[in-house]
């Protein structure tokens, strides 16, 4: 079958980093989504990687392995608007949304 | 393994037509489904709210007659994209609440639209 795994809750502090760890067993790839979700709004994008390899857009960076089925996402500077819930989600072979059941971020000043 | 599913999965259809996705929970109740549409690489556009047995609520610009949604039961939510544009190409998805957990919400693997 097909799997996401990602932790269901870390705590971090304000200014420190994260690393969000994503691990999937897809039947085909096309591509991993990282998305933040707060409390009752839609999901906002954060990346899409297909490649393997690092990709830096500000205070986030995701990270992709495909030989090892595995991402992170990469938070710096932590502030307190980025707690919040983290989805990774992957495109299979059918072109069809794989996702995690999010990662609850919380932060602590 | 996967608690929300949609169908169909994709679908081509032809400008004028109607197309009905379906949205189901597959291992609990949910009292609330929610309707995303995404553009590639872009976050999810929040469409409506669906509450089973009530009205469903949409979000300000998304057209109710033109996508009706009905939540007839606690596991099945439909949309229906009634005179389909080519400009409402696009992928659609759903997600469910659970009742039980309410910050759980578990999302559909997506059905993409092609409208000739």
């Amino acid at each position: 079958g097909q799997n996401i795994d990602q932790p269901t809750e870390m705590t971090a502090t304000e200014g420190a980093i994260v690393q969000i760890n994503c691990t999937y067993q897809t039947s085909g790839f096309n591509g991993l989504f990282w998305y933040q979700q707060h409390a009752g709004e839609a999901p906002t994008f954060l990346s899409y990687n297909v490649l393997d390899g690092l990709e830096e857009k500000g205070r986030f960076s995701s990270f992709l392995s495909r030989s090892k089925g595995y991402s992170y996402l990469l938070l710096k500077e932590l502030q307190m608007k980025d707690s919040a819930s983290y989805l990774c989600a992957v495109l299979d072979s059918n072109y069809q949304l794989i996702w995690g059941a999010g990662t609850k971020l919380i932060i602590k000043p | 393994g996967a608690v929300v599913s949609q169908h169909p999965s994709w679908v081509i259809c032809k400008s004028g037509t109607s197309v009905k996705i379906e949205c189901r929970s597959l291992d609990f109740q949910a009292t609330t489904m929610f309707w995303y549409r995404q553009f590639p690489k872009q976050s999810l556009m929040l469409m409506a709210t669906s509450n089973e047995g009530s009205k469903a609520t949409y979000e300000q610009g998304v057209e109710k007659d033109k996508f009706l949604i009905n939540h007839a039961s606690l596991t099945l939510s439909t949309l229906t994209v009634t005179s389909a544009h080519p400009e409402d190409s696009s992928f659609y998805i759903c997600s469910a609440r659970d009742g039980g957990e309410a910050d759980t919400q578990y999302f559909g693997p997506g059905t993409r639209l092609t409208v000739l």
